[in-house]
């Protein structure tokens, strides 16, 4: 069974309107990450929640917000897209208390914009 | 200077040979990761490694933390194997930190 599941696999969203990307886990962990991926490079990180401490990156645009309402779900609210944004979003989770944990990732979202 | 620098960036092999990818990291890190990642997008983690070795089937892991050095070997390797292969050390922040992955494919 999945564990980190991510909704939907595949927006399309037009240019300007506000878009929402969700994520949930079941595995408990306290720590979930937002990745953009563009075509043929590696994932860049977006932002991250440790418990509820908010993590952004330096160079994520101000477009982009995160809400974290409870350590299950993960929302990618991305305020005003532009063609730029088109991409895979990829969600995942990691658990700090137990030193070597895992992430582990959803199937990612892929997100277009026209 | 990448933080992160894995060789080499394309492989293609025949299939049954032994493959070693190679990861270098510049920066401190609490883990590493290694991710395989499929034509689709999806990611699987393979390993999480802080020292020593790991093996899961026909993949091994290693790790040498003095040397900010870590290989991925797969062994036998079979067509379902290609893949990106991703290392990601992960920071003092938890963050992951992304090598530009390889390129693995794997011929009948």
């Amino acid at each position: 069974d999945a564990m980190v599941i991510q909704n939907p696999r595949y927006q399309v969203t037009q240019f300007g309107k506000p878009v929402t990307l969700s994520c949930s886990q079941t595995l408990n962990h306290n720590v979930m990450y937002w990745y953009q991926q563009k075509s043929s490079q590696a994932p860049k990180l977006l932002f991250h929640y440790y418990d509820k401490d908010f993590n952004n990156e330096a160079d994520t645009p101000d477009n982009f917000q995160s809400r974290r309402p409870n350590t299950s779900f993960c929302f990618l609210d991305i305020r005003s897209p532009g063609l730029g944004d088109a991409a895979m979003y990829l969600c995942a989770t990691s658990r700090t208390d137990r030193g070597n944990a895992e992430a582990f990732f959803g199937q990612g979202t892929r997100l277009t914009v026209v | 200077k990448n933080e992160v620098e894995q060789s080499p960036q394309n492989l293609t092999a025949q299939e049954g040979e032994f493959i070693t990818i190679n990861c270098s990291y510049s920066v401190g890190i609490s883990a590493l990761h290694w991710l395989q990642q499929h034509p689709g997008g999806g990611i699987v983690s393979l390993f999480m490694l802080s020292s020593g070795k790991k093996k899961h089937g026909r993949l091994i892991a290693t790790i040498n933390i003095q040397e900010k050095h870590s290989s991925l070997h797969i062994t036998a390797s079979h067509p379902r194997d290609s893949a990106v292969y991703i290392c990601a050390p992960r920071g003092s922040n938890y963050q992951l930190i992304w090598g530009a992955g390889t390129k693995l494919i794997i011929k009948p």
